[in-house]
């Protein structure tokens, strides 16, 4: 089936040690996105790409980079964790920008800093 | 951006309909109305989705009032694996097109 593949489904990392998260998708969509959830919060966009044109949300913060090598793969770098960057990290994918399109999730990466 | 309303929780017997309620006094005329849901520890998952019609599919009814201030999505014949958060999102009309702002959702817990 196709689908949104996020690994690791568990990362650990210590603080201030740089992590990637990574995601795949076998939808072939070209849009990839990159949300933020905290504990009992809903999902905040952080970034995301159309094809290879990256376009950041205005306060992510600078400790957080992606990557977009191919139109499958799509990675989230964080320079510096720290304990407030503890949280679930979702990837998801769109067709495209237009005003319908659904967002197809993956099942989240869930980093815990020490 | 257009925000939502949505009651914090719900509770629901197993075997009923759930009817979730959405406010969105300050829609635009081509804002969507989308919904999805969030099973514990999982990714949200797309439930449905319209704009001006009432909708419907395998999942739910998606029913929207004349003037669009407001929605609910019907679950027919709710069961225990419907427990999980519920948003209810206005697609924010934005220069790059397709943008979902979550709000706060509503937790739903199907009862047996």
């Amino acid at each position: 089936d196709a689908m949104v593949i996020q690994n690791p489904r568990y990362q650990v990392t210590q603080f201030g040690k740089p992590v990637t998260l990574s995601c795949s998708q076998t939808l072939n969509h070209n849009v990839m996105y990159w949300y933020q959830q905290k504990s009992s919060q809903a999902p905040k966009l952080l970034f995301h790409y159309y094809d290879k044109d990256f376009n950041n949300e205005a306060d992510t913060p600078d400790n957080f980079q992606s990557r977009r090598p191919n139109t499958s793969f799509c990675f989230l770098d964080i320079r510096s964790p720290g304990l407030g960057d503890a949280a679930m990290y979702l990837c998801a994918t769109s067709v495209d920008r237009v005003d319908s399109e659904t967002q197809y999730f993956g099942p989240g990466t869930r980093l815990l800093v020490l | 951006d257009a925000k939502t309303t949505q009651p914090p929780s719900m509770d629901c017997a197993e075997g009923r309909a759930a009817n979730l309620p959405c406010n969105h006094s300050t829609i635009s005329g081509n804002e969507y109305v989308y919904w999805y849901r969030q099973i514990h520890s999982q990714g949200p998952q797309y439930i449905i989705h319209g704009l001006k019609n009432n909708e419907t599919n395998e999942m739910a009814s998606l029913i929207i009032t004349e003037d669009r201030k407001s929605s609910t999505l019907i679950l027919p014949h709710a069961t225990l694996r419907d427990t999980a958060v519920y948003y209810c999102i206005v697609r924010v009309v934005w220069e790059y097109g397709n943008k979902l702002v979550f709000g706060a959702g509503t937790i739903l817990r199907v009862k047996s």
